[in-house]
């Protein structure tokens, strides 16, 4: 089984550009979540995804960040513009509910934002 | 509302040793509680999880982890450490949908 793939790994950037990240989660989870790990922290919760619909989205900041899911599947955040203090790995994860709460989150291996 | 606290940013132990790393947390119920592992360049994996019952869970890779909630603690062990387990270990709490997760543990094994 396929685990959750996440494009590019590394990202550099100048300052004001626009950039984005992608993300394919596990077949069948149709619950899609987008993390921002900062250096020395844990990951926060930016936005998460049921299907299509984001369900929560108050940590993500609307002014310069965006995300879709289209069809339920795949995920793309972008963030334009890109400030200095963006540059973090932002994790992609997935879950699947079907089988009840299990609480197990499949992380992808990160994209790593370095903006300068 | 629920957040998680590890109280070593870094620990050093020499292989064979035995490891526990500690994690407190704060929650209004009793909580749903993680310990996820993330070796340099990957993404975090679960190690272990405790909902409810045994409050001794066993994990993979060899590792445990108690749930104490007289100490709102959940700890994480293992007898002997291995020079693969060097990683960072994440505590995390969380219910449907909305896990918080502590700054972690940089954990470094010496030969």
């Amino acid at each position: 089984e396929a685990g959750v793939v996440q494009s590019p790994r590394y990202k550099i950037i100048e300052k004001k550009q626009p950039v984005a990240f992608w993300c394919n989660p596990i077949s069948g989870h149709n619950t899609l979540y987008w993390y921002l790990q900062n250096l020395g922290q844990g990951p926060e919760l930016l936005i998460r995804y049921e299907n299509e619909e984001a369900v929560d989205d108050s940590q993500l900041p609307k002014d310069r960040f965006s995300a879709e899911r289209l069809k339920g599947v795949d995920s793309t955040l972008k963030i334009q513009p890109a400030e200095l203090g963006d540059s973090a790995v932002y994790l992609c994860a997935s879950s699947s509910h079907s089988g009840g709460y299990t609480g197990e989150l499949f992380f992808g291996e990160g994209s790593r934002l370095t903006v300068l | 509302a629920q957040s998680v606290t590890q109280p070593d940013i870094h620990i050093t132990v020499s292989e064979g040793a035995s490891l526990e790393l500690r994690c407190n947390y704060s929650y209004g119920a009793t909580p749903y509680l993680f310990w996820y592992v993330q070796s340099p360049g990957q993404g975090l994996q679960l190690l272990l999880k405790y909902f409810s019952g045994d409050t001794l869970v066993q994990g993979i890779k060899g590792f445990e982890a108690e749930f104490k909630r007289s100490q709102s603690s959940f700890n994480l062990r293992k007898p002997s450490v291995h020079w693969s387990d060097a990683a960072e270990y994440f505590c995390a709490v969380g219910e449907p949908n909305d896990m918080r997760f502590g700054a972690g543990t940089r954990l470094t094994v010496k030969p």
